[in-house]
């Protein structure tokens, strides 16, 4: 496609409940990155993919939050027993590979607001 | 680990004023800066970046940011702004397989 796209644009949740937020990324994009944007917190780094190798996932906040990539292309994070605090925006973006393009050039999803009730 | 900061959250003026954000970043290894711009109800977009070459850089609609290696800043500039551009900006600096943002500025370009 054109650009990253995410889906759904919006979900609203129950507390507790489980949610999966789906991001396909530009093709022939290697890496792929998820990011929160909440208020008062600004944008916060989640995980990153690149290929194969095993996944950066340092930004994640709790294992309640996980996330995979599929055939080194579309990517879901699942929120488990979702809370209050999990109400944001989630990003998708994605970028060349280093050895292939500008290091560092991500390009951004429209997001995934979730709200919690 | 990286860091970025940017001050002056709230921004108001007026169209042809012009226009400087202050973006001071934290990071050990080489730097990779960026701008980005968040029109109201859409996504980020890339206004410019810098990898290296000269510190003066210019994006588009007009935008241009200055490296400062010395004072570890990447401050954004436009001489005269236009109502279309209200939007939040942030700053970021690339490190450690990641973007790390600042806390972004509201601008307001009151017509």
């Amino acid at each position: 496609g054109a650009g990253v796209s995410q889906s759904p644009s919006n979900k609203v949740t129950e507390k507790g409940k489980d949610v999966e937020l789906r991001c396909d990324p530009i093709s022939g994009h290697t890496a792929l990155y998820w990011y929160r944007q909440s208020l008062g917190q600004g944008l916060e780094f989640l995980i990153y993919f690149q290929g194969n190798s095993a996944p950066d996932k340092s930004g994640l906040p709790s294992d309640r939050f996980s996330a995979e990539r599929t055939g080194g292309s579309v990517s879901t994070l699942t929120i488990q027993r979702t809370q209050q605090e999990d109400s944001a925006v989630y990003l998708c973006a994605s970028s060349l590979s280093r050895d292939r393009g500008p290091v560092g050039e991500q390009f951004f999803g429209p997001g995934t607001r979730l709200t919690v009730l | 680990a990286q860091s970025v900061s940017q001050h002056n959250h709230h921004v108001i003026l007026s169209e042809a004023a012009s226009l400087e954000l202050g973006c001071n970043y934290s990071y050990g290894g080489t730097v990779n800066l960026f701008w980005y711009v968040q029109y109201p109800g859409q996504h980020l977009q890339l206004l410019l970046k810098y990898f290296s070459g000269d510190p003066l850089v210019k994006g588009i609609k007009g935008f241009e940011a200055e490296f400062i290696k010395s004072k570890f800043s990447f401050n954004l500039r436009k001489p005269s702004v236009q109502w279309s551009d209200t939007a939040e900006y942030f700053c970021a600096v690339r490190g450690n397989n990641r973007l790390a943002f600042g806390k972004g500025n509201q601008v307001v370009v009151i017509p």
